[in-house]
This record gives C-alpha cells, sequence and structure tokens, in this order.
C-alpha cells in the first residue's frame, strides 16, 4: 500500500519569500507519480505539478517545483517568491503505474501574511 | 475548455432523504472517479470508471452509496438513506487514461459538491 506523510500542518510565511512544503511518500513499487494540487478556500482542487518516479529532473511548472529525492522518498513542494494568492491548503499525492487510485496526504495549510 | 462539473454545489438536506450529485467529466476523458472529503478522514476515493464501466468501488462505504454512469458525459452517486455521518464534501475527476508515453495521466478535479446532512 501507498502513503503520504506530510508533516506540516501550517506553516505561515511573508509575502515573496520562498516557501518549501514537505512530502514524504512510501511504496514498494519502483514506478509511481507524484502530485501536488492546491486548494483554495473556494474548495476546488487544482492541480500543480507532477513528478514521475523515472524522470530525470526535478519538476518545474511557473512558481513551483518540486524537490524530488528518491532515496529520501521526499517530494517537497517549493514555491518561489510567494503571493498572498497561494495561501491555500496543499496536497501531495501519489499513483502507482497500472493503479488509478490517487493516495493524498492530510495537507498543510500555508498562510502568506502581507 | 470547460472542466469538469458537479452539481449541485451545496445540498442540504434532512437524515433519511435521498441525495443524488451529479458530475459531468472533461469530454473525451475515459476515467471518472467520486472522491469524499472529510476533516477526520481527508480525501478517500469511493469508486471510478472507465469506459463507463464500474472497476474498483472498494471505497463504498456501505450500501447506501451506489453509484452510475450511464454514458461518457454523466455520472451520479446517490446516497439512500442519507446520515448525518454522510456530511462532507464530494468531488468528481477525470482523466484522459490513455497517454502512451506520458504516464503522468493527471486528475482534474470539479468543484466539489458540499453535502450537509441534519
Amino acid at each position: 500500500a501507498q502513503k503520504i506523510t506530510q508533516t506540516q500542518p501550517g506553516m505561515f510565511v511573508q509575502e515573496k519569500e520562498a516557501v518549501t512544503l514537505d512530502c514524504t511518500y512510501d511504496t514498494s513499487d519502483p514506478s509511481y507519480g507524484l502530485f501536488w494540487y492546491k486548494q483554495p478556500s473556494s474548495g476546488e482542487m487544482i492541480f500543480l505539478i507532477y513528478q514521475g518516479s523515472y524522470d530525470q529532473q526535478n519538476a518545474t511548472e511557473g512558481r513551483y517545483s518540486l524537490n524530488f529525492q528518491k532515496a529520501r522518498k521526499s517530494a517537497n513542494l517549493v514555491i518561489s517568491a510567494s503571493q498572498l494568492g497561494d495561501s491555500a491548503m496543499y496536497f501531495c499525492a501519489i499513483r502507482v503505474k497500472g493503479a488509478q487510485k490517487l493516495v493524498f496526504g492530510q495537507g498543510t495549510r500555508l498562510t502568506i501574511n502581507p | 475548455d470547460a472542466g469538469v462539473i458537479q452539481s449541485p454545489r451545496h445540498e442540504v438536506t434532512e437524515m433519511g432523504q435521498e441525495v443524488t450529485l451529479r458530475c459531468k467529466p472533461i469530454s473525451g476523458h475515459d476515467y471518472l472517479f467520486w472522491y469524499r472529503q472529510t476533516m477526520m478522514r481527508g480525501l478517500e476515493l469511493l469508486i471510478y470508471f472507465n469506459n463507463n464501466v464500474p472497476i474498483d468501488d472498494s471505497g463504498m462505504p456501505e450500501d447506501r452509496f451506489s453509484a452510475k454512469m450511464p454514458n461518457a458525459s454523466f455520472s451520479t452517486l446517490k446516497i439512500q438513506p442519507s446520515e448525518p455521518r454522510d456530511s462532507a464534501v464530494y468531488f468528481c475527476a477525470s482523466k484522459f487514461g490513455r497517454s502512451p508515453i506520458n504516464s503522468q495521466e493527471t486528475q482534474y478535479f470539479g468543484p466539489g459538491t458540499r453535502l450537509l446532512v441534519l
């Protein structure tokens, strides 16, 4: 079975600073994908970034990047130059190859202070 | 392009009543997922369909829950009878599952239905 652990229930960051949200995972499957989603107060789940287990480079999408350390089984999300609109819940999720189910962590609530 | 559409966005009902949640997946997507989000259990998969066929319903809590997908553009999740512990946000998600090389196959979520059972 797969498991995602997000150890930071909440984080407070000053606007324009970079922030790292932690995610560690557990799976015995060598082929898997890691996803980050953002859930603002309005409730929708917004896909941010994806990292495949065999990807050679860390994924990047605009201000989002993924610090993927396979040996440590961590996939931390880095948000550069944080903005007030980044305040939201952030969820890390894993899906192993051949399976369809996304397994989510408990999430981290990020608050950006002006 | 339209994303995943869910209705209603909010539902308040009384215990014992039937509740029907609706979902329209992104056009062309061949997988559809129903998730439930609660404070206690987080996000959990209830059931998913592939090409309108239910594949895995092991997450459905009990017989009071049922889901159907009569065609590629519509799915329902029904709770009958509803109970207060069913109060949660119910998400529908869809994805295109036939990417030849890219295994990303991202699931795109709808806005959710916030259900309150009194």
